[in-house]
């Protein structure tokens, strides 16, 4: 069974950093891209981030590119989201989706989410 | 520019059918499309994927209740006999190397 685990969320001040961690597990981690989609309070869903199997590729939105850095630790079947210079419209509840293959080919399984919210 | 567009709201009535539409920017008509459901309070659920010619593949335990299809530049997702659990916020999402993109959303309402 795939499951796809979030943490790290929390509150930050305008500025500040954070970073997010999804624990995946019941698949080949390594084989697939994986995506963060943010969803802000009351809002649609948002791309943030890609990143390829084997880490060497990736892509941003352009709310996002130059502050955050997306990575992945395939020996711990584990993603990251490095989030910088935080914003006020940063706040979201921040999904970790695994996607269908080995290139872009849409979202099949969505973590539970992890709220960040920027404030001061 | 790759874009998808969807209706804001949707109703119809218990035990009945609905069809709710996503359409794709022009250019892009061949692209394939995910369905995502989001129930309140929850996290997105992974329908199926459809494709420009209309096969699709559901995701795991996904009723036949929902079925897509597609017609031009638009994807359709049907959902039948509906449930009050088919309440919920649905999303359709396409990609391309380096970019995702989700529509704005169809919330529906089961009367």
């Amino acid at each position: 069974e795939v499951q796809l685990l979030e943490s790290g969320g929390g509150l930050v001040q305008p500025g500040g950093s954070l970073r997010l961690s999804c624990a995946a597990s019941g698949f080949t981690f390594s084989g697939y891209v994986m995506s963060w989609v943010r969803q802000a309070p009351g809002k649609g869903l948002e791309w943030v981030s890609d990143i390829s199997g084997s880490g060497g590729s990736t892509h941003y939105a352009d709310s996002v590119k130059g502050r955050f850095t997306i990575s992945r630790d395939n020996s711990k079947n584990t993603l990251y989201l490095q989030m910088n210079s935080l914003r006020a419209e940063d706040t979201a509840v921040y999904y970790c989706a695994k996607e269908r293959g080995s290139s872009s080919s849409g979202v099949d399984y969505w973590g539970q989410g992890t709220l960040v919210t920027v404030s001061s | 520019q790759l874009a998808l567009t969807q209706s804001p709201s949707a109703s119809a009535s218990l035990g009945a059918s609905v069809k709710l539409t996503c359409t794709l920017s022009s250019g892009h008509i061949s692209y394939a499309i995910a369905w995502h459901q989001q129930q309140p309070e929850r996290g997105p659920r992974y329908l199926m994927k459809l494709n420009s010619d209309g096969s699709h593949s559901k995701g795991d335990g996904i009723p036949d209740r929902f079925s897509g299809s597609s017609s031009g530049a638009e994807r359709y997702l049907i959902i039948s006999s509906l449930q009050s659990e088919d309440e919920a916020d649905y999303y359709c999402q396409t990609w391309g190397t380096g970019i995702r993109v989700f529509g704005g959303g169809t919330k529906l309402t089961v009367l």
